[in-house]
């Protein structure tokens, strides 16, 4: 298997344009997290998936993000308007089952907003 | 939520030194994993250990669940095992909850 698949690895956008991060989990697995890594807050789970509905998204911070799971092999996390304080690692995990099983993570989005 | 607390948060380490690492825990889990971030920030799997004693070369890790806590120990360090050391668990929310991370320095 391939692994999490992230897309785009690099993303540089001015302040106010809309940002989309996108997902692919581990064929199988059921579900899919989004994580943001920040010096200052290190990793913190943004929203999490089982079974392609919403959980938890109690870790997003504002209404500017939002994510969507249409079907069992993609996700997205957008942002919009985008701000400088966005600047961060986004980074994607699935697991075979929520809290159970083993979490495997993408390579990361590395996202600066200028 | 449940709090995991790392220790130490620095390590300097002389190529062939052997140490070890520690992560405690606030409450009961059902997962917990160690990873390692490397200096290009990918998160690589080292152990899936939410209870026991795992080992995979130079590496191997052991929770005690019941005390709170995981031990990972790194022997013979080589400059590749450089980066941070994440562990992260599960409690009954079903959220992967890392701790600050260890970051490691091996030099040659």
């Amino acid at each position: 298997d391939a692994g999490v698949i992230q897309s785009p690895r690099h993303e540089v956008t001015e302040m106010g344009q809309e940002v989309t991060l996108r997902c692919k989990p581990i064929s199988g697995h059921n579900s899919l997290f989004w994580y943001r890594q920040t010096m200052m807050r290190g990793l913190e789970l943004l929203i999490y998936f089982n079974n392609n509905v919403p959980i938890d998204d109690s870790g997003m911070p504002e209404d500017r993000f939002s994510a969507k799971m249409p079907n069992a092999s993609f996700s997205t996390l957008k942002i919009q308007p985008s701000e400088p304080r966005d600047s961060a690692v986004y980074f994607c995990a699935s697991s075979l089952e929520r809290g159970y099983t083993e979490a495997f993570f993408g390579q990361g989005t590395r996202l600066t907003v200028v | 939520g449940i709090q995991v607390e790392q220790s130490p948060p620095d390590l300097i380490l002389q190529e062939g030194a052997n140490s070890t690492l520690r992560c405690n825990f606030s409450d009961s889990v059902n997962n917990l994993q160690w990873f390692h971030q490397n200096p290009w920030g990918q998160l690589i799997n080292l152990f899936y250990i939410p209870s026991g004693t795992k080992q995979n070369g130079r590496l191997s890790a052991t929770t005690v669940a019941t005390e709170r806590y995981s031990l990972l120990y790194i022997s013979s360090s080589q400059t590749t095992d450089s980066g941070v050391y994440f562990c992260a668990v599960v409690s009954n929310d079903y959220k992967l909850s890392f701790g600050a991370g260890t970051t490691v320095t091996v030099r040659a």
